[in-house]
């Protein structure tokens, strides 16, 4: 059980808006540490997709879009296409566990 | 450009102790801030943070398998060296190693090396 939540699965038609969220608490995100968001295709290691809460990393097109509030953080997928269909992880550090990374549980993103 | 590539056993048996080398190229560990990381993912399942290693030496460890591991550095060889011990049929998983950057994401991934545990 992480301590970064994560919706098992979202689902959305080509063309619209989807957001993950990643739910965590004081000792985590809600201490301000950056969160990080992965992307990850069956059978292919994670590739960064947001660095820092809301930078996209390198070739990552716009569509990709990071925030946070108090406790948690949300990826955001706009103009949904067929190959954003992957599975998408937070990273973030946290203070009460004392390491330096922890990891949510994943959300499968499909589209419809 | 940056690039990790593990090397190991791919099948271990159960009580035998891992071990895990991360060879890379396109940065030196002892640039400030950076660090490699291991994290693995059972069939099926979410990612899990194992330990990472910085530029100063500094280690750190997942609190449910400090006990188990061990990690080390090489930068002569620029490689970094990742044992678990007493493996058990429940670590079955791809491992990967990961470049961290000082802004503390996994920059770069290795392709990851799919280890079973098995009499």
């Amino acid at each position: 059980q992480s301590v970064l939540t994560q919706p098992p699965s979202v689902s959305g038609a080509p063309g619209q808006r989807v957001t993950i969220s990643c739910t965590g608490n004081s000792s985590n995100i809600g201490a301000g540490y950056d969160v990080h968001w992965y992307q990850q295709f069956p059978g292919s290691a994670p590739k960064l997709l947001i660095y820092s809460t809301n930078n996209r990393a390198s070739g990552v097109p716009d569509r990709f879009s990071g925030s946070r509030s108090a406790t948690s953080a949300s990826l955001a997928i706009t103009g949904l296409q067929a190959e954003d269909e992957a599975d998408y992880y937070c990273q973030c550090s946290d203070s009460r566990l004392s390491v330096p990374v922890v990891f949510g549980g994943g959300t499968k993103l499909t589209v419809l | 450009q940056i690039t990790l590539k593990e090397s190991g056993p791919t099948l271990v048996k159960p009580t035998e102790t891992l071990t895990l080398t991360c060879t890379f190229s396109g940065f030196s560990l002892v640039t400030n801030a950076v660090g490699v990381g291991w994290i693995r993912q059972p069939p099926g399942k979410a990612l899990e943070w194992l330990a990472l290693i910085y530029w100063d030496d500094d280690k750190r460890y997942s609190p449910s398998l400090q006990s188990r591991l061990t990690v080390t550095k090489d930068t002569s060889k620029n490689q970094v060296v990742l044992s678990m011990a007493n493996m058990r049929p429940v670590d079955t998983a791809k491992y990967y190693c990961a470049y961290r950057d000082n802004g503390g994401s996994f920059l770069v991934w290795s392709q990851g090396t799919l280890v079973t545990v098995s009499s």
